[in-house]
C-alpha cells in the first residue's frame, strides 16, 4: 500500500484537461511544500514534471500545472495531447518516512 | 545539463548481493544529492535512500535498513548502491535521480535491471 493516494487510472479526450489527485496526511502533503510529480512512458525513466508543488522544470510544457489544498495535491494537464498519455507519480516529503510516491495513476488519452 | 549513466542489467542469486553504479556526466557532484528508486515489474515507485556526496552522508527507507548501503565516490562522479541478501521480491529496475528528500529528482538514470532468481 503506497503512503500517497492516487486515481488508478484517468481518461481524457485530446485537447480538454483532466486533474489527478494526490492525497496524503499532515506528515507529508499537509505540511510540506516538497511535493513533485512524474511522467513515465512505458519502458522510460521518469522524468520531472512539477516540483515543490506547483514549479515547472525548464522545458516541460505550461499545460502541466500544479496545486495543493490540505492533505491533497493535483497535477492539472490542460489541451490533452496524445503524447501525454503516460503513467503519473506525485511524490512529497515526510516526516515519517523521508520520501513517500503515490502509487500512479495511467493517463489514457481518448 | 548533467547526465546519469548507470551500469548494465545483473541476474543474481537469492541471498546474493548485487551493486549498481551510476556515472555523472558533470566533472563533479557539486553540492548535490543524488536519489535511488525502485521499481518492481508492473509495480509504482519506491524510494530506497539517498546520499550526499560532498558530505559522505546516506540515508535509507527503513524497510531496508541493514541491506542497502549507497555511497558516492566524488573523484570519479559516480554513486553507488549495494543491496546485500537478495530476495526475489527485490527484482526491480534501480534507477539513481539528482535530488535530496526535499528535491524534485532530475535527471534520472536510465535504469538497472536486476532480476533475483535461482
Amino acid at each position: 500500500q503506497s503512503a500517497l493516494t492516487q486515481p488508478a487510472s484517468v481518461s481524457g479526450s485530446l485537447g480538454q484537461s483532466i486533474t489527478i489527485s494526490c492525497t496524503g496526511t499532515s506528515s507529508d502533503v499537509g505540511d510540506y511544500n516538497y511535493v513533485s510529480w512524474y511522467q513515465q512512458h512505458p519502458g522510460k525513466a521518469p522524468k520531472l514534471m512539477i516540483y515543490d508543488v506547483r514549479y515547472r522544470p525548464s522545458g516541460v510544457s505550461d499545460r502541466f500545472s500544479g496545486s495543493k489544498s490540505g492533505n491533497t495535491a493535483s497535477l492539472t494537464i490542460s489541451g490533452l495531447q496524445a503524447e501525454d498519455e503516460a503513467d503519473y507519480y506525485c511524490s512529497s516529503y515526510s516526516s515519517v518516512t523521508t520520501r513517500v510516491f503515490g502509487g500512479g495513476t495511467k493517463l489514457t488519452v481518448l | 545539463q548533467v547526465q546519469l549513466v548507470q551500469s548494465g542489467a545483473e541476474v543474481k542469486k537469492p541471498g546474493s548481493s548485487v551493486k549498481v553504479s551510476c556515472k555523472a556526466s558533470a566533472g563533479t557532484f557539486g553540492s548535490y544529492a543524488l536519489t535511488w528508486v525502485r521499481q518492481a515489474p508492473g509495480q509504482g515507485l519506491e524510494w530506497v535512500g539517498g546520499v550526499i556526496p560532498m558530505f559522505g552522508s546516506s540515508n535509507y527507507a527503513q524497510k531496508f535498513q541493514g541491506r542497502v548501503t549507497i555511497t558516492a565516490d566524488d573523484s570519479s562522479t559516480t554513486a553507488y548502491m549495494e543491496l546485500n541478501n537478495l530476495r526475489s521480491e527485490d527484482t526491480a529496475m534501480y534507477y539513481c535521480a539528482r535530488g535530496s528528500d526535499l528535491e524534485g529528482l532530475d535527471p534520472w538514470g536510465q535504469g538497472t535491471l536486476v532480476t533475483v532468481s535461482s
